[in-house]
This record gives C-alpha cells, structure tokens and sequence, in this order.
C-alpha cells in the first residue's frame, strides 16, 4: 500500500520556539495532504487541508499564523507550530490519498510534540 | 454531538470471542470508513462501506451500514491479542462531500490473551 512518512516522531522543545513537521507521501503523488491534532484517548480533529500550489484551508478555531502549512511539491507538506506553549503539546498526525479522494487515506505515524 | 459517535468507549475481551464496534452520525454519507490505530501510531484504513452497500466483508472483519439508522457496526471475528487498539469509524458526509472525512470518537479495544 501506499506509504506516509511522517518526521520527526517526538519532539521536545521550549516554550516559545518553533517546530517543524515533515508528511511525505513515499510511492504517490498527493495534492492534497490533512493535518490532524489528537489529545489523549481522543479523536482525531482535522486541522487544515493542505493544497499543494496554493495555500491551506484552516478549519474554525485553528490559528492559521500559528500553525504554518507549507505544500511546496507533490509529496511533502509541512507543519510549523510556531512559538509553541505547553498547550500547543499534543500528537499532530498528517495523511494523504493516492487518489485525491476521501476514500482511503494513508497516515504518518504522527509526531509527539512536547513543549516544556 | 460529534459526527460519528461510536460506542462502547471501551471493550475487553478474550483472545478468540467477537468484538463488536458501533458508530452513529447524523447527516447523510457517501461513505463510512473504519480505521484502526495502536497507541502512539497512526491510523491504518481497515474497510470502506458506501451509503448504498448494507454489508462488506474483509478476512476476519466484518462490517454494516444501516442508513435509516445512520448506523454502522464493525464485527471482529476470533480476536487476537494483536487486534488490540483504538478503531475510529470516520463519515464522509454528503453535504461536504470532497472536503473532509470526521472521525469519531473511537473505541478502545483490549484482547487479553
């Protein structure tokens, strides 16, 4: 099957620093890739659709300059939590759809974000 | 309420019973997916059932879609200890169709050897 790598896995960092996240789609070409935001034992909640060319669509209640997404090619998009907090700290996770649509779609392994 | 609700929250069995997974949404569907997620890892797409398929069958699970219910069940068959994990059923809702999928709130499945 299709594979989404997803870098780094964990990441520590201080208060008011930036962090970045890589979602590389490995075998296919994704126009489009998803970020989502999960808390522990919770669902996953969509943060923005990301468009390669063009930019993200954020959803309601999602700081678009506080979360940075870049799509620059067909194969990688980019979060960058920008000057992160402590409550910033959660488990970030992008996927993407060999075939654009919403029908099956391929997950990184997420990123354990801690912000001390 | 949330857009693919699923019950139980939680479910332990033993190795080798059934486990059964249900999810609720509220608006029409052009699809309902099933995925599956181990602690700390991402989610791994297990089966797709389309709004006009009532029943869908992949190895050891089995799935159905009551859409006069907006409901849907996924069945395990002869759980493994490996089949321990979080399942998320996730709607592709008509009314936004091409624009996102929403998860529900999964259920954390434990097999106990």
């Amino acid at each position: 099957g299709a594979v989404v790598s997803q870098h780094p896995s964990w990441v520590i960092c201080k208060s008011g620093t930036s962090v970045k996240i890589e979602c590389r789609s490995l075998d296919f070409q994704a126009t489009t890739m998803f970020w989502y935001r999960q808390f522990p034992k919770q669902s996953l909640m969509l943060m923005a659709t990301s468009n390669e060319g063009s930019k993200a669509t954020y959803e309601q209640g999602v700081e678009k300059d506080k979360f940075l997404i870049n799509h620059a090619s067909l194969t990688l998009s980019t979060l960058t939590v920008t000057s992160a907090h402590p409550e910033d700290s959660s488990f970030y996770i992008c996927s993407a759809s060999p075939t654009g649509l919403y029908e099956k779609l391929f997950f990184g392994s997420g990123t354990q974000l801690s912000v001390l | 309420s949330q857009q693919g609700e699923e019950d139980p929250q939680a479910l332990s069995i033993q190795e080798g019973e059934n486990a059964t997974m249900n999810c609720s949404y509220k608006t029409s569907i052009n699809n309902l997916q099933w995925y599956r997620q181990n602690s700390g890892r991402g989610l791994v797409h297990l089966i797709l059932i389309r709004s006009n398929e009532r029943e869908k069958h992949s190895g050891r699970l089995r799935v159905t879609l009551d859409t006069s219910k907006k409901s849907s069940s996924l069945l395990i068959t002869a759980s493994r200890a490996a089949d321990t994990a979080s399942y998320f059923c996730a709607t592709d809702a008509r009314e936004t169709s091409g624009s996102r999928l929403t998860f529900g709130e999964g259920t954390q499945l434990t097999v106990n050897p």
